[in-house]
């Protein structure tokens, strides 16, 4: 069974200073892990993935995540916060255990980010 | 079309109706699913389809719940006898093949059951 931990429900950060959000999975393959970004009353958007190419991933608007199978992890960082990435994000693991596909999400960190 | 498009993208019905929520994929993606989120919460899987078929609806949570799709393309959510626990956003998502490729999600739909 596939699962995905995202170690933080709220994350504040100053304009300009770097943002982490942390994201850890469980996956019994060799899982493919996306990133989500929701703003306020509008569709999910993909920011990036990683699906065993290159460990480190970049995405849009700055955002880049490092996949480290050792520490079975995949956080999100960004070196400088803008007052826009101000949203939830969302951290989803995606295997094909069992045949499937389901796109499993982490519970969403909610980023605030403060002049 | 150009995205995922879903209807109605807002509902308001009483306890015990039945309601059907629609979801049309982005043309040629085989793959499509649907997700629960209440409010100030995450995402909750609720079934997934490859064509027509379903090889997971684990995430259903009463058999008030169904599902279909037909034509490989539009789906149908439908919850009978709507309780006050199913107001929640419903999203739909489509991808182009199972595996590693982007799942684009509609806008959802608002469902409040008063």
């Amino acid at each position: 069974a596939q699962s995905v931990t995202q170690l933080d429900s709220h994350v504040s950060v100053s304009e300009g200073t770097p943002v982490l959000l942390r994201c850890n999975y469980s996956s019994s393959y060799s899982p493919s892990l996306f990133w989500y970004v929701q703003h306020p009353n509008k569709g999910l958007q993909l920011l990036l993935k990683y699906t065993s190419a290159a460990t480190l991933v970049k995405g849009i608007n700055g955002f880049e995540a490092e996949f480290k199978k050792s520490e079975t992890s995949f956080h999100l960082t960004k070196p400088s916060a803008h007052m826009s990435d101000a949203a939830e994000y969302f951290c989803v693991v995606s295997d094909r255990a069992g045949g499937g596909n389901k796109l499993t999400f982490g519970t969403g960190t909610q980023l605030k980010v403060e002049l | 079309g150009a995205g995922v498009s879903q209807s109605p993208s807002n509902k308001v019905t009483e306890k015990g109706k039945d309601v059907e929520l629609r979801c049309d994929p982005i043309s040629g993606h085989t793959a499509l699913y649907w997700y629960r989120q209440r409010l100030g919460q995450g995402l909750e899987f609720l079934i997934y389809f490859q064509g027509n078929s379903a090889p997971d609806k684990s995430g259903l949570p009463s058999d008030r719940f169904s599902a279909e799709r037909t034509g490989g393309s539009v789906s149908t959510l439908t919850i009978q006898r709507t309780q006050q626990e199913d107001s929640a956003v419903y999203l739909c998502a489509s991808s182009l093949r199972e595996g590693e490729s982007e799942a684009f999600f509609g806008q959802g739909t608002r469902l409040t059951v008063v």
